[in-house]
C-alpha cells in the first residue's frame, strides 16, 4: 500500500528558532500535498495545499511567512515554521495524493510530528 | 464557507450494541471520507464515499452518502472494545468535522 512518511516524528525547540519538517511518498508520486495541523483532542485543520513545482495555497488565517512550504519534488514536501512560538506547539500532519493534481480521491496520511515550543 | 458537523462528538457505548454516527455538511459534495484515529497517531482511512447512495461496508462498520440530504452516517454494528478511537469525517478529503470519540465498553 502507499506510505507517507514525516520526519521528524517529534520536535522540542525553543521559542524563535525555526523548524522543518519532511513529508514524502515512499512509493509512489504525490501531485498534491496536503498540511494539517491539529491540537489536543481537537479535529484537523488544513494549513495548505501544496502542489509539484508551484507555490502552495494557504487556508485562510494561515500565514505564508510564518509556515512556508515547499513542494520541490513529487516526493518530498517540507513544511518550515519559522521563529516558532509555544502557540505554534502542536501536530502537524501531512498528507499525499497521488494522481491529478486537483482531483482529491484518496489522500495517504504521514504519522505526523509533534512540535514543542519552549 | 463549507461547515461539516459531526454528531455526537462523544459516544459511550457497551459491547453488543449498534450505533450510528452522523455527518453532515453545508455544501454540494460527492466525495466524503471517513477516518479512524487512535490516541496519538495519524489517521487511517476508513471508506471512500463518491456518489449519492453509497454505501460500503467493513467488519463491523457500515458508511453510507446521501448527497441530496448532505449527509453521510457511519453505523456500527455490535461493537467491540477495539472499535474504541475518534472517527472523522471529511467533505472534499480535506474538511473535517469536528471528530466523535467512541468509547466502547466491556
Amino acid at each position: 500500500g502507499a506510505v507517507v512518511s514525516q520526519h521528524p516524528s517529534w520536535v522540542i525547540c525553543k521559542s524563535g528558532t525555526s523548524v522543518k519538517i519532511e513529508c514524502r511518498s515512499l512509493d509512489f508520486q504525490a501531485t498534491t500535498m496536503f498540511w494539517y495541523r491539529q491540537f489536543p483532542k481537537q479535529s484537523l485543520m488544513l494549513m495548505a495545499t501544496s502542489n509539484e513545482g508551484s507555490k502552495a495555497t494557504y487556508e485562510q488565517g494561515v500565514e505564508k511567512d510564518k509556515f512556508l512550504i515547499n513542494h520541490a519534488s513529487l516526493t518530498l514536501s517540507t513544511l518550515t515554521v519559522t521563529s516558532a512560538h509555544p502557540e505554534d506547539s502542536s501536530f502537524y500532519i501531512c498528507s499525499a495524493e497521488p494522481g491529478l493534481a486537483g482531483v482529491t480521491d484518496t489522500q495517504y496520511f504521514g504519522p505526523g510530528t509533534r512540535l514543542t515550543v519552549l | 464557507e463549507l461547515k461539516v458537523e459531526q454528531n455526537p462528538l462523544f459516544l459511550s457505548m457497551q459491547e453488543g450494541k449498534n450505533y450510528t454516527i452522523y455527518c453532515n455538511y453545508s455544501t454540494t459534495s460527492d466525495r466524503l471520507y471517513w477516518y479512524r484515529q487512535d490516541p496519538g497517531k495519524s489517521l487511517e482511512s476508513l471508506f471512500v464515499l463518491l456518489s449519492n447512495g453509497a454505501v460500503k461496508q467493513e467488519g463491523r462498520l457500515m458508511a453510507s452518502l446521501d448527497t441530496k440530504a448532505r449527509l453521510s452516517t457511519l453505523h456500527i454494528t455490535a461493537a467491540v472494545h477495539d472499535l474504541s478511537a475518534t472517527y472523522f469525517c471529511a467533505v472534499e478529503g480535506m474538511r473535517f468535522g469536528a471528530g466523535t470519540r467512541l468509547t466502547v465498553k466491556p
